[in-house]
């Protein structure tokens, strides 16, 4: 059993495209993220999401937006794709944002943006 | 600004020796820390974590040492083995603080464990 997972693992697309990476957990927790690792293979957060309160980090363009259909799952949607947005966009999930700070990971999707 | 640095990209060792992963930070407001493990197209899949209110955690082969006052953190693995080749990531949060729960990383430090 997947414990966290994410689809498509790959995706190519074309400059101005609008794409979503789905994202499930069934690990019951109440918290959920997405990160991305660029070129540098830096992880960083963009967004934390439970049902009462999404944390943006500041430095995420408002092209990017999460969007939570139930507790299991977290799709990043992303509008007018850049060059620059290539990168693996990583899922996560915790049991809680404040009583537990172990994080589960998703496999990654690899997003290349022509 | 990397508030959590691994100035290591790369370390090779022996099988059956000890590995040691360095990490630094920078913000005093840190007061979690874990240690993750990531096999090539896999995500990052947790290790070990210490809170700063202990100097040392240790989870069989594992062992994770905290110096506060030098803001550093190190991971041990001993014995190493083949299968713990793998990019190790250090990373931190603050409890209770605005953006709680949010784990800071550092880049990553490569393992190769030889036979």
């Amino acid at each position: 059993d997947t414990a966290v997972s994410q689809t498509p693992k790959y995706l190519v697309t074309q400059m101005g495209n609008d794409k979503s990476i789905k994202c499930e957990q069934n690990l019951g927790h109440d918290t959920m993220y997405w990160y991305k690792q660029d070129s540098k293979k830096f992880l960083k957060i963009m967004f934390s999401y439970n049902n009462k309160e999404l944390i943006i980090n500041e430095t995420v363009p408002n092209r990017f937006s999460p969007k939570s259909p139930d507790k299991a799952h977290l799709n990043l949607h992303i509008n007018s794709l850049e060059l620059g947005d290539s990168a693996v966009y990583f899922c996560a999930s915790s049991q809680s944002r404040t009583l537990n700070y172990e994080q589960y990971f998703g496999p990654g999707t690899r997003l290349t943006v022509t | 600004d990397q508030q959590v640095k691994q100035n290591s990209p790369s370390l090779s060792v022996q099988e059956g020796r000890i590995s040691i992963l360095n990490c630094d930070y920078t913000n005093s407001m840190f007061d979690y820390f874990l240690w993750y493990k990531k096999y090539p197209a896999e995500g990052p899949t947790f290790l070990i974590s210490i809170s700063s209110i202990k100097d040392k955690n240790e989870d069989g082969r594992f062992t994770v040492f905290l110096n506060k006052s030098a803001k550093h953190l190190s991971l041990h693995i001993v014995p190493s083995q083949p299968g713990d080749s793998a990019v190790y990531f250090c990373a931190a949060t603050t409890v209770g603080g605005g953006s709680q729960g949010n784990l800071i990383f550092g880049k990553g430090t490569k393992l190769s464990v030889k036979p």
